[in-house]
């Protein structure tokens, strides 16, 4: 079975400044893909980003920037000119690619991040 | 906004009671999930279907079933229901087929209140 940890339940931020949130999984599959989605006060869960393992190169969607380190099972998101906007939970999850047709997500606890005026 | 629809928003009932939530995948997706977020067990699978077929279960109780009409939206049933099944029920959607199409998009959830 899969896991996945984020270690910082809050972080704040000042708006403008960069931001880095932390996620570490444990897997034994080689194929899989990550992600991180964001839930605002709204609730709605929304993607972020995402990447593929078997790509080297990290992520990047505007703001947002993933550091994928695969060897030490280690992903990272940075977000960069932090907005009021950003103010949510962010989660990491993990979908495994391989061994069948199952592919839920495997969530973290999630990190509370507020972006501070 | 995603594409994905929920409803109802809100449902409030009481102990022993069955409830129903809808979803309505993005046009095109024919897999659809559906998630429980809560406060003391996190966003946790329940169960997915694929163009009208479960493949896969999760932490679903036996209480708990649904299905996915040939319109390819889905139903998810509560019944029997206890003061710890109040919670945040998300449906994802995503294309299907193969790993390569699974990126799941989420409705905006319906909130359960049991009281």
């Amino acid at each position: 079975a899969q896991t996945v940890t984020q270690s910082q339940p809050e972080m704040s931020v000042q708006e403008a400044e960069t931001v880095t949130l932390s996620c570490t999984y444990d897997t034994s599959e080689n194929n899989y893909y990550l992600f991180w989605y964001k839930q605002p006060p709204s609730r709605q869960m929304i993607l972020v980003i995402r990447q593929e393992a078997y790509k080297q190169q990290n992520a990047t969607e505007n703001r947002f920037s993933v550091n994928f380190q695969k060897a030490a099972k280690s992903f990272s998101l940075k977000i960069s000119d932090s907005q009021l906007g950003d103010t949510a939970m962010y989660f990491c999850a993990f979908m495994k690619t391989s061994g069948g047709s199952n592919y839920k997500l495997t969530f973290g606890k999630g990190t509370l991040l507020t972006v501070n005026p | 906004d995603s594409g994905v629809t929920q409803t109802p928003k809100h449902l409030i009932t009481a102990t022993g009671q069955r409830v129903t939530l809808r979803c309505s995948p993005r046009s095109g997706d024919l897999s659809v999930y559906w998630y429980q977020q809560s406060l003391d067990q996190g966003l946790q699978f329940l169960i997915q279907y694929y163009n009208g077929e479960e493949r896969a279960k999760g932490n679903i109780l036996e209480r708990f079933s649904a299905q996915q009409f040939p319109d390819l939206h889905s139903e998810l049933n509560l019944s029997s229901l206890e003061l710890g099944d109040s919670a945040l029920y998300f449906c994802a959607s995503s294309v299907g087929g193969s790993w390569s199409q699974e990126t799941q998009y989420f409705g905006p959830g319906t909130r359960l209140l049991v009281l």
